[in-house]
């Protein structure tokens, strides 16, 4: 299936810094590729929506100004924790739509884990 | 999208056949089943989706009741490493092919 991959796997930050996560898509472009978080023993939930060359489509409760979604290019989105603190400490992964096989499929990434101290 | 309801956790004996059941009375005639399967600290893995008719992979068999209300993933002989947590989800295709993930089922293989 197509591969999405994540960069970095995991990362231990100081609170108060900023922390930038990329998600590719390596073998097919993506126009669209969608960010969730998942924290201990609950399962994903959808932070916001990517679109390449427009703004990002946030869902409710999820602060725009903390998470930046960049998706620059059609391989390559970027999500940046601003101002990190102890509670953004999460596993943080993307998903991308190949529109030229499933088009209803959606490729996740490998996730990025992300502690806070 | 309709909401799923899944048994929070089952176990399997290696080699046996995992059925997973989904059930999902509200369901619309525009919305598919699709599951996921998400590995300890690793992202969801599609496995298989459909609308009415039963569907076959590699990876699984899906079978949807006539009334599509419940559907049951199988897999056929069920290994350790097929030990995850599978999520059934309902939605409608071009529906911003955003998935919304309820609890899942988390299925332990035992030896």
């Amino acid at each position: 299936g197509a591969v999405v991959s994540q960069h970095p796997s995991r990362v231990i930050c100081k609170s108060g810094t900023s922390v930038k996560i990329e998600c590719r898509s390596l073998d097919f472009q993506a126009t669209t590729m969608f960010w969730y978080r998942q924290f201990p023993k609950q399962s994903l939930m959808l932070m916001a929506t990517s679109n390449e060359g427009s703004k990002a489509t946030y869902e409710q409760g999820v602060e725009k100004d903390k998470f930046l979604i960049n998706h620059a290019s059609l391989t390559l989105s970027t999500l940046t924790v601003t101002s990190a603190h102890p509670e953004d400490s999460s596993f943080y992964i993307c998903s991308a739509r190949d529109p030229k096989r499933n088009q209803e499929t959606q490729y996740f990434g490998p996730g990025t884990r992300l502690l806070v101290l | 999208d309709a909401k799923t309801t899944q048994p929070p956790s089952m176990d399997c004996a290696e080699g046996r056949a995992a059925n997973l059941p989904c059930n999902h009375s509200t369901i619309s005639g525009n919305e598919y089943v699709y599951w996921y399967r998400q590995i300890h600290s690793q992202g969801p893995q599609y496995i298989i989706h459909g609308l009415k008719n039963n569907e076959t992979n590699e990876m699984a068999s899906l079978i949807i009741t006539e009334d599509r209300k419940s559907s049951t993933l199988i897999l056929p002989h069920a290994t350790l490493r097929d030990t995850a947590v599978y999520y059934c989800i309902v939605r409608e295709n071009n529906a911003g092919n955003m998935l919304t993930f309820g609890g899942g089922t988390r299925l332990m293989v035992k030896p």
